[in-house]
């Protein structure tokens, strides 16, 4: 079982809306959780890297929520514009034995309609 | 832009082939991760290189292998190539030395096999 749980699958939104993107995950010990930002055929691009003390953070239209305790994500857009049709991927990071592990998400696939 | 470059973009091989794909990190980092990203999914991890030496490695054969350079760039070889290797492989840069494992994400090479 995927440590790393994204949903929904995909979503169509019209330009100008919002939507929320989800992420629940598994991974212990929690180092930090990263959103990226993935165009078709090209890779993955930081949006968001949260600590564990950490629950929320922005990066433009893009906010980032995390709460340690039930081990959830969210990234919320803002005023969608057709440039963030996109997959986004959820990366949940544990540092186990001085060893740094990435759990991936499958991603969540936007697509942004005019 | 990241400043992890790959090549090629893309190519086509045939099943049975060898393929060598290429990666030059970041300016400064010591580090290279490499994942298979197959259609609709999110990055599978393959190994990764710090320093010119094998340092973890994901689920897959030994027909996956890789080298990294004295100047830190990084090859990732697979032989005999089976159709279900078709899929964008990335390589990502970090710093492992400075304490920081923030991973950079190259463009990727779409590799497909016929």
């Amino acid at each position: 079982k995927n440590q790393v749980e994204q949903s929904p699958q995909s979503l169509i939104i019209l330009e100008g809306k919002n939507c929320t993107l989800q992420c629940n995950y598994t991974v212990s010990p929690f180092s930090n959780l990263r959103w990226y930002k993935q165009d078709t055929g090209r890779g993955p691009v930081s949006l968001t890297i949260m600590t564990f003390s950490e629950n929320t953070k922005s990066n433009g239209r893009y906010t980032a929520t995390l709460d340690a305790d039930t081990k959830q994500s969210s990234l919320h857009i803002t005023a969608s514009q057709l440039s963030d049709s996109a997959s986004y991927i959820c990366v949940v990071s544990a540092i186990v034995a001085n060893d740094y592990k990435l759990s991936f998400g499958a991603g969540t696939t936007v697509t942004v309609r005019a | 832009e990241t400043g992890v470059t790959q090549s090629p973009t893309h190519l086509i091989k045939t099943r049975g082939q060898q393929v060598t794909l290429r990666c030059s990190s970041q300016s400064g980092h010591n580090t290279v991760s490499w994942y298979q990203q197959a259609l609709g999914q999110g990055p599978q991890f393959i190994f990764q290189y710090y320093r010119e030496e094998e340092n973890g490695r994901g689920n897959f054969p030994p027909r996956f292998s890789g080298l990294q350079f004295p100047n830190y760039s990084s090859e990732l070889n697979v032989n005999a190539l089976e159709l279900d290797d078709s899929a964008l492989y990335l390589c990502a840069s970090s710093d492992r030395s400075r304490g920081s494992y923030e991973q950079y994400f190259g463009p990727g090479t779409r590799l497909t096999v016929t």
